[in-house]
């Protein structure tokens, strides 16, 4: 257990429907990054906040999808009008960064089903 | 863009042999990060390596920063069974603070 939470572990849904996800950081991290693994691959980059800031999104995030972390603790990944290629396993991590040095943690992360 | 690529996509060996991941990036790194992810299980952070030319051991593991900083290597002598799982590298670009850059990782198969 790294102390990076998720919620939920795991997700089904409808094609359509719309999804969010939670994570909880480290409590005295100030980063927090959400990314995307599909099977055999590694962990895609999607977002991530400094504090309550969203410093850089992925290019392949398409406006369906959104994420906050409006108290610059928790953060919340919303999927809107969910598709069949959405499914995936959303990793969440977080990490306290100080110059060149940063360990990332990774939470269990949250397995999404779109039917 | 910038992509890091890693062979080979999978090895299997005899517990006892030795093995070894290779790490590519298309662009030099400010550092490289090593990862282990367990079947069913998340990344989990191995180590870092910030110098141009740097080695560093954990036990059986030796890792190598590349000269240029666009490559790295995981070595681990006398594999166990408990080695098992997959070993992502991944790296942030030079100048880039955030967007660490995963490869697709080697997945090991230790048979006992």
């Amino acid at each position: 257990d790294t102390g990076v939470s998720q919620d939920p572990r795991h997700k089904i849904t409808k094609r359509g429907q719309n999804v969010t996800f939670r994570c909880d950081p480290i409590s005295e991290h100030n980063r927090l990054y959400w990314y995307r693994q599909t099977l055999g691959q590694g962990p895609e980059f999607l977002t991530y906040f400094q504090n309550e800031a969203q410093l850089e999104k992925s290019r392949l995030l398409s406006d369906r999808f959104s994420a906050e972390r409006p108290k610059g603790s928790f953060s919340t990944l919303e999927i809107q009008r969910t598709e069949q290629g959405d499914s995936a396993m959303y990793l969440c991590a977080s990490s306290n960064r100080t110059g060149f040095q940063e360990t990332q943690y990774f939470g269990p992360g949250t397995r999404l089903l779109v039917l | 863009g910038q992509q890091v690529m890693q062979i080979p996509q999978y090895q299997h060996v005899q517990e006892g042999e030795d093995f070894t991941t290779y790490c590519n990036s298309s662009t030099t790194l400010s550092n490289i990060q090593w990862y282990k992810q367990r079947p069913g299980g998340h990344p989990v952070f191995l180590i870092q390596l910030v110098k141009s030319g740097e080695v560093k051991k954990q036990k059986r593991l030796t890792f190598q920063f590349g000269e240029a900083k666009k490559n790295s290597s995981l070595h681990i002598t006398a594999t166990q069974t408990t080695d098992v799982g997959t070993y992502f590298c991944a790296g942030f670009r030079s100048g880039n603070t955030g967007k660490l850059i995963f490869g697709q990782g080697t997945t090991l198969q230790v048979k006992p």
